[in-house]
């Protein structure tokens, strides 16, 4: 199993421009996560699903949409990127309220 | 105040010393998680635990529900254990699905 896949790994962004970042999972896992962490700051929850169909915004959902139209997948748009989303971007999936499964991260620079 | 707080934020030991990272929160939760991120910036959970003890390796995680308040411990330290430990809370409110609530962090240095 190649568990949370994130791509890309790293991207330079300019103020205005959008991004999909994409997130998999192979574990057929209903719970996955969008989580941002900025230094010095403790991982913040973007949005969250439960299942394919269902999203909900987490702590700070603003500037980013997500969709969930199969259980495998939960990719993050940013519509109309800005600099105070530079940020590094964990996904995570968990089965059901159990431990969470993090993907390796995408680092993101809005310039 | 941040809901989770961890001490200390910065740890230096030698190789082989007992390590003890701690974790206060101010929310009533359902399970209370601890992650250790390496250095490249993986993170990979080593703990979840809703009362009790739990024992993984050289690892050793305590929790008290009446105190809010968690330890991880470390024995037998060692330099690959450097990394940063997180400690992070499911609430209780919202049926627990809206994520976790992040400490800032652990960042632990073990010297040889």
């Amino acid at each position: 199993n190649a568990g949370v896949t994130q791509t890309p790994k790293f991207r330079i962004l300019k103020i205005g421009q959008s991004m999909t970042l994409q997130c998999a999972q192979d574990m057929n896992h209903n719970y996955m996560y969008w989580y941002r962490q900025d230094p010095g700051m403790g991982l913040k929850l973007i949005y969250y699903s439960v299942g394919a169909g269902i999203t909900d915004k987490g702590e700070v959902p603003n500037g980013y949409n997500v969709s969930r139209s199969t259980t495998e997948d939960f990719p993050l748009r940013l519509e109309l990127a800005a600099p105070s989303q530079t940020s590094v971007y964990f996904c995570a999936s968990s089965p059901e309220l159990n431990e969470q499964f993090f993907g390796p991260g995408t680092r993101l620079t809005v310039l | 105040k941040n809901e989770v707080e961890q001490s200390p934020q910065n740890l230096t030991a030698q190789e082989g010393e007992f390590i003890t990272i701690n974790c206060s929160y101010s929310v009533g939760i359902s399970a209370l998680h601890w992650l250790q991120q390496h250095p490249g910036g993986g993170i990979v959970s080593l703990f979840m635990l809703s009362s009790g003890k739990k024992k993984h390796g050289r690892l050793i995680a305590t929790i008290n529900i009446q105190e809010k308040h968690s330890s991880l411990h470390i024995t037998a330290s060692h330099p690959r254990d450097s990394a940063v430990y997180i400690c992070a809370v499911r609430r209780a409110s919202g049926g627990g699905a809206d994520g976790l609530t992040f400490g800032k962090g652990t960042h632990l240095i073990i010297q040889p």
